[in-house]
């Protein structure tokens, strides 16, 4: 089955760039989207087609793809960015499937 | 506004059947895929899979076909998620989602999630 995978983890200080990867063998050919999910709430979609941001979503979240990794970085972070993000797309049979998930620590 | 609308959590023993609920409001909700989505304690988003509301066209993960049913009534926007034997390892949050289409498929509007405690 396919799979996408991500770092379990990274910590960054406030104010600095948190950048998490995803990689998957059909993203070159599929869109990435990019969720936040904090504790105890609902995941919340933060990026759409690798790079677009929902209305709402502060400008220090973007998006980037390369090959088979995309990535979301999140400049200047802040205490309120710590959460889990996953990133989801979908297989050649239109199967949707989510990243392993990163927790982001704010140090 | 834009809402998934999920029932309350419940408490099972193993064996026993349930049948969760996710109603959606304001939008038609006939022309979206609704999505469910498990989180197992600690764990990460699983995709289950989803149902077309208008037509009840359903797909699933390979991982949940034939442990869970999707069903939907479009009569009154509500789609269904439903066990006929529950398991101790069924204990999880379940989201349903909208799924939008925009040259690709995401989900732009979740539900608050459902709490399923399967315990003897």
């Amino acid at each position: 089955s396919y799979e996408l995978t991500q770092p379990p983890s990274v910590s960054v200080s406030p104010g600095q760039t948190a950048r998490i990867t995803c990689s998957g063998d059909a993203l070159p050919k599929q869109y990435a989207y990019w969720y936040q999910q904090k504790p105890g709430q609902a995941p919340v979609l933060v990026m759409y087609k690798d790079t677009e941001r929902p209305s709402g979503i502060p400008e220090r979240f973007s998006g980037s793809s390369s090959g088979t990794t995309v990535t979301l970085t999140i400049s200047g972070l802040q205490a309120e960015d710590e959460a889990d993000y996953y990133c989801q797309s979908s297989d050649s049979n239109s199967y949707d499937v989510f990243g392993t998930g990163t927790k982001v620590t704010v140090l | 506004e834009v809402q998934l609308v999920q029932s309350g959590a419940e408490v099972k023993k193993p064996g026993e059947s349930l049948k969760i609920s996710c109603k959606g409001s304001g939008y038609s909700f006939t022309t979206y895929w609704i999505g469910w989505v498990r989180q197992m304690p600690g764990k990460g988003l699983e995709w289950m899979g989803i149902i077309y509301p208008d037509d009840s066209d359903t797909r699933y993960s390979p991982s949940f076909q034939g442990q869970v049913t999707i069903s939907a009534d479009k009569s009154i926007n509500t789609a269904y998620l439903r066990w006929s034997g529950l398991k101790a390892s069924d204990t999880a949050i379940y989201y349903c989602a909208r799924r939008y289409d925009n040259s690709g498929y995401y989900y732009d509007y979740w539900g608050q999630g459902t709490l399923v405690t399967v315990s003897s």
